[in-house]
């Protein structure tokens, strides 16, 4: 079983609207999460990093939410635009460079 | 671009070919890794390079053979690939391998073995 679920798996939202993807991971210890986000064809780019001392973090119209105690995490996107449809990835680093990847969230934005 | 570099970034190769993908990064990071991202799942970690010297080796087939030469250039080199070795092959560099900082992706070679 992998050690970072997302869900859901795809969504199909309208231009202007907001969105919320989860990730729920089991990785112990933890050192920091991250969302990326990567656009077809090409490689994931970071979008926010969080230690777990941090609740929330923002970037843009991205803000990313931590609770380390329920081993959540969420992505809100706001008013999304055309240009936000891609692949979101959570990605939890344990220690070093071994990262545990979730499958990704398949985000639409439709006009 | 990111700083990460891969070339080809399309590539369709039959099984018999022998192919190799270049990855290169100005970033000064002294660690690169590949990784293997199939449809609908995870990536997965299939080399390590600290140094150029290959810290880790996820059981991958021996049909893929990376090569590291110095800490800027990283190869992976195929040979008598399956089908199911269709996939995107992304490069990525960090700071050094104690840690993550600065992890970057490149923008991936999308292989397809016919």
């Amino acid at each position: 079983k992998n050690q970072v679920e997302q869900s859901p798996q795809s969504l199909i939202i309208l231009e202007g609207k907001n969105c919320t993807l989860q990730c729920n991971y089991t990785v112990s210890p933890f050192s920091n999460l991250r969302w990326y986000k990567q656009d077809t064809g090409r490689g994931p780019v970071s979008l926010t990093i969080m230690t777990f001392s941090e609740n929330t973090k923002s970037n843009g119209r991205y803000t990313a939410t931590l609770d380390a105690d329920t081993k959540q995490s969420s992505l809100h996107i706001t008013a999304s635009q055309l240009s936000d449809s891609a692949s979101y990835i959570c990605v939890v680093s344990k220690d070093g460079y071994k990262l545990s990847f979730g499958a990704g969230t398949t985000v639409t934005v439709r006009a | 671009e990111t700083g990460v570099t891969q070339t080809p970034r399309h590539l369709v190769m039959g099984m018999t070919n022998k192919k190799s993908l270049k990855c290169e990064q100005h970033l000064g990071h002294n660690a690169m890794y590949w990784y293997k991202q199939s449809a609908k799942k995870p990536l997965e970690l299939m080399f390590v390079y600290s140094l150029e010297e290959r810290v880790e080796n996820n059981s991958v087939p021996s049909r893929f053979s990376p090569e590291c030469p110095n800490s800027s250039h990283l190869f992976l080199h195929l040979h008598t690939l399956q089908p199911e070795d269709s996939a995107l092959y992304l490069c990525a560099s960090s700071a050094e391998t104690g840690n993550d900082r600065g992890y970057t992706f490149g923008s991936g070679t999308r292989l397809t073995v016919v």
